[in-house]
């Protein structure tokens, strides 16, 4: 049974800081990894996706890195902003459409 | 981007009533779609497979009977949540992947549902 951890659970950071989020999954046969983000209250935004055969995908200030072998992935966002405060989920497809989400990291940006 | 809709985005209902959550695809067709509960502080919990032109797929523990899920069109599933009560208050969020975009997963905004 595929297991998603995501370390830390919780981060505060001044704005302006670069920092990296991590996620960690047991089973490595993955068809794809997504980040998203979470707002209070509301549903999910897809961030970025990073099909299992690529190494990183980059949407701006994101940029996603995946080493299917190690079974981890983060999510790099440089130059943070109040605006990027969230909780940030990453969650693994194993090919049947199917997510296994992470636990989740919950990030405060201090202005 | 791709869209997908949920109504309605918060519900109050009374203990016994039944509530029918919407999840609608609006940028592409989707065969599939699925349905999570949400409880404070904590990830997605999938409760079913929403499955186009056939019966739902239940994950362990989830009472089908309970939460009826109809996917009557490939843009449109809906969740009923029946004989409502109280520990059936939650956040619920619906998703369907666009399999002709990599199987990017899409959300809806989510339904707040409390019971009283």
């Amino acid at each position: 049974k595929q297991e998603v951890t995501q370390i830390p659970a919780a981060l505060s950071v001044p704005e302006g800081e670069n920092l990296v989020l991590n996620c960690s999954f047991t089973d490595s046969a993955i068809y794809n990894l997504q980040w998203f983000r979470q707002d209070p209250g509301k549903g999910l935004t897809s961030l970025l996706l990073i099909q299992s055969s690529q190494r990183e995908q980059t949407s701006g200030r994101l940029n996603a890195s995946l080493d299917k072998s190690s079974g981890r992935s983060t999510l790099y966002i440089a130059a943070s902003q109040p605006g990027d405060s969230a909780t940030y989920l990453c969650a693994v497809s194993g090919g049947n459409e199917k997510l296994t989400f992470g636990t989740g990291t919950r990030l405060t940006i201090i202005p | 981007g791709a869209v997908v809709s949920q109504h309605p985005s918060w519900v109050i209902c009374k203990s016994g009533t039944s509530v029918k959550i919407e999840c609608r695809s609006l940028d592409f067709q989707a065969t599939t779609m699925f349905w999570y509960r949400q409880f404070p502080k904590q990830s997605l919990m999938l409760m079913a497979t929403s499955n186009e032109g056939s019966k739902a797929t239940y994950e362990q523990g989830v009472e089908k009977d309970k939460f009826l899920i109809n996917h009557a069109s490939l843009t449109l599933s809906t969740l009923t949540v029946t004989s409502a009560h109280p520990e059936d208050s939650s956040f619920y969020i619906c998703s369907a992947p666009w399999v002709g975009h990599n199987t990017e997963a899409f959300f809806g905004q989510g339904t707040r549902l409390t019971v009283v």
